[in-house]
């Protein structure tokens, strides 16, 4: 019963490194969202997919980048990591079919720190 | 793009009483699907109630239960016998039927449960 796995749960980047997030789901869902939450805030969607293999810019999309070569994986990709991008990072996937009441089920989040 | 709206950052409430925290949003569309997740300290994002727009009965969860008005375009969740455990932050959340299905978020409330 995974749902969706985020890896890792905690990083500190020095600024100018890269790192990928890591996201699977196990649910066979067909969306995938990236989110951030800074401190005290809401939800900022990063990058979203509609399917392996199509992906759109969310609110938030400049420094990231994110790709969906299966159903499964959705990882996402800091190139040039910035004091800005300190945050909680928040995979989620969600069905879009029939039923279209379904929520989105999160990862436990990446805690992430540039310094 | 669609707005969600939370206007109380912050929430409280005597153990035991019922509390009503307010939800309101902006969409032309006419069909849509709101949600409620609460985000506990360990940073969970857990759903907690789901409303489909094209039901005008409330969504009612065991002590949870929504106030939708359509016309309003508001979504109120009504939390009755609180207790410890519902201490969180609260997330009201939008989903579009268009625009890549995308979730929309509001900015939050706390809630603290006082014993």
């Amino acid at each position: 019963n995974a749902g969706v796995t985020q890896t890792p749960k905690f990083r500190i980047l020095k600024i100018g490194q890269s790192m990928t997030l890591q996201c699977t789901q196990d649910m066979n869902h067909n969306y995938m969202y990236w989110y951030r939450q800074d401190p005290g805030m809401g939800l900022k969607l990063i990058y979203y997919s509609v399917g392996a293999g199509i992906t759109d810019k969310g609110e938030v999309p400049n420094g990231y980048n994110v790709s969906r070569s299966t159903t499964e994986d959705f990882p996402l990709r800091l190139e040039l990591a910035a004091p800005s991008q300190t945050s909680v990072y928040f995979c989620a996937s969600s069905y879009w079919g029939r039923e279209l009441n379904q929520p989105q089920h999160f990862g436990d989040g990446t805690r992430l720190s540039i310094l | 793009a669609q707005t969600v709206t939370q206007s109380q950052p912050e929430m409280s409430v005597q153990e035991a009483e019922t509390v009503t925290l307010s939800c309101t949003y902006d969409t032309s569309e006419s069909d849509y699907y709101l949600f409620w997740y609460k985000q506990p300290p360990s940073r969970q994002m857990i759903l907690v109630i789901r409303q489909e727009a094209y039901k005008q009965q409330n969504a009612t969860e065991n002590r949870f239960s929504v106030n939708f008005q359509k016309a309003a375009k508001s979504f109120s969740l009504k939390i009755s016998d609180s207790q410890l455990g519902d201490a969180a932050m609260y997330f009201c959340a939008y989903r579009s039927l268009n625009t890549g299905n995308q979730f929309y978020f509001g900015t939050g409330t706390s809630l603290t449960v006082i014993p």
